[in-house]
């Protein structure tokens, strides 16, 4: 079955440097790749996702890249801000009758 | 917004004892999820479901059950907790058919003793 790598498990980066997060997949039939954050003592919330027929999105600080052939994807976040600190998971679904597999999480610090 | 409500938010509970933990969703969505977090593992699906009346095994289920009495509960049981059991809890609800987001429940840290 799918396996998802979160290359860093923690991260520490400087207010307003940008942060990537990288995350490998095995299965080449993966096509949704989600991005969760988890603020401390709090939920997860989705943040931002990307499919297989575009390599590229943005939503503001955010920024997904594919790489279907290396099957890596990664989350940059730029301009990085102290609420950005937060551990972030990502995922990959093979097909719409799979479940997410998730990484094992980054633990993002943003300091001053 | 979507709300995904856990009950309880902390548990301590003996071992060999029977825990159950229970999730409630007003988002109207027909699938929802089980996950455990641990440190080093990430998010673990234990078991799911595709709408009343189903539950299904997922990457981790032996020592849990569930049940889905309606769209809107989802129940995780442990019939005889152990230690290695305790963990935090997730609930989960979404239609990932679409590839919609999940939304997730705030969390039960569950202890064994």
């Amino acid at each position: 079955g799918e396996k998802v790598e979160q290359h860093e498990s923690t991260l520490s980066v400087r207010e307003g440097d940008s942060a990537v997060i990288n995350c490998t997949y095995t299965d080449t039939a993966s096509s949704y790749f989600p991005w969760y954050k988890q603020e401390a003592g709090k939920s997860l919330h989705f943040v931002i996702d990307i499919r297989s027929n575009v390599d590229r999105k943005q939503s503001q600080r955010l920024i997904v890249l594919l790489d279907k052939k290396a099957k890596r994807f990664s989350l940059h976040i730029t301009a990085t801000q102290p609420e950005d600190s937060a551990i972030y998971f990502c995922a990959a679904r093979p097909s719409s009758f799979s479940k997410l597999v998730f990484g094992q999480g980054t633990s993002l610090s943003v300091v001053p | 917004e979507a709300a995904v409500t856990q009950s309880p938010r902390n548990k301590v509970a003996v071992t060999g004892g029977k825990v159950t933990l229970s999730c409630n969703q007003t988002n109207n969505h027909n699938n929802m999820y089980w996950y455990r977090q641990d440190t080093g593992h990430g998010l673990r699906l234990i078991h799911y479901s595709y709408g009343a009346g189903s539950t299904e095994k997922g990457d981790i289920p032996d020592g849990y059950k569930a049940s889905r009495p309606s769209q809107e509960n989802f129940s995780l049981i442990l019939e005889l907790a152990t230690p290695s059991q305790t963990s935090v809890y997730f609930c989960a609800s979404g239609r990932e058919e679409t590839n919609e987001r999940l939304f997730f429940g705030h969390g039960t840290k569950l202890s064994v003793l």
